[in-house]
């Protein structure tokens, strides 16, 4: 079955730097890759997502990058913010399991004012 | 929309009892999922289920846990017995779809078994 790692588990920034987060998944028939983000006590939400027919995705400050040769997509926060601090989790749809999401293990990201 | 609606939004149980959690998802999506979130653990999907049938339930951890969608508008899960080890926040997503597409998640409930 798809296993998805992300790495790192934990990244601190500073105010206005660049926060890059990496994951790697194991199917290659997987097709659909999610961003989520979850603040301290919150549910997680979609902040991006790329499907396999695209290279990379782009919105404002957040950017999602997709190599399907080497299994690997990463997400990129510019100009970071405090508000920006939560866990981050990345996900991998396995085509062969209809909707079904793989989660990573997470990132937490601390951007220090 | 009201968004995917969860009940109770915290449970505390002595170990032993039975519990059960509740969900709506959103009118229109016809793929459930029951998530389980531990630090330890992560993010844990236990089963997911497509226009009301169980697709996957290879996440369920043993026997003690169950659930059921009778109907688009309504899942449960069920803990008998439950453990102190069951205690973590519950999540509850939907989506539309038959293939990747977003999923929608619910506040979670908060279960402590003591």
């Amino acid at each position: 079955g798809e296993n998805v790692e992300q790495h790192p588990s934990t990244l601190s920034v500073q105010e206005g730097d660049s926060a890059v987060i990496k994951c790697t998944y194991s199917d290659s028939a997987s097709n659909y890759f999610p961003w989520y983000k979850q603040e301290l006590g919150k549910r997680p939400q979609l902040i991006i997502d790329i499907r396999s027919n695209v290279g990379e995705k782009k919105d404002q400050r957040i950017a999602v990058t997709l190599n399907k040769t080497a299994k690997h997509f990463s997400l990129h926060i510019t100009e970071t913010q405090p508000e920006d601090s939560a866990v981050y989790f990345c996900a991998a749809n396995p085509v062969e399991y209809g909707n079904k999401l793989v989660f990573g293990a997470g990132t937490i990201l601390r951007v220090k004012s | 929309d009201a968004g995917v609606i969860q009940s109770p939004r915290h449970e505390v149980t002595e170990m032993g009892q039975e519990v059960t959690l509740r969900c709506k998802p959103i009118s229109g999506h016809n793929s459930l999922f029951w998530y389980r979130q531990t630090m330890m653990r992560g993010l844990e999907l236990l089963i997911y289920f497509n226009n009301n049938v169980p697709i996957d339930d290879s996440g369920m951890p043993e026997d003690r846990f169950s659930a059921k969608m009778p109907n688009a508008s309504f899942s449960t899960l069920k803990i008998q017995p439950s453990e102190p080890r069951d205690s973590a926040v519950y999540f509850c997503a939907s989506s539309i779809g038959l293939t990747g597409g977003e999923q929608y998640f619910g506040p979670g409930t908060r279960l402590t078994v003591t």
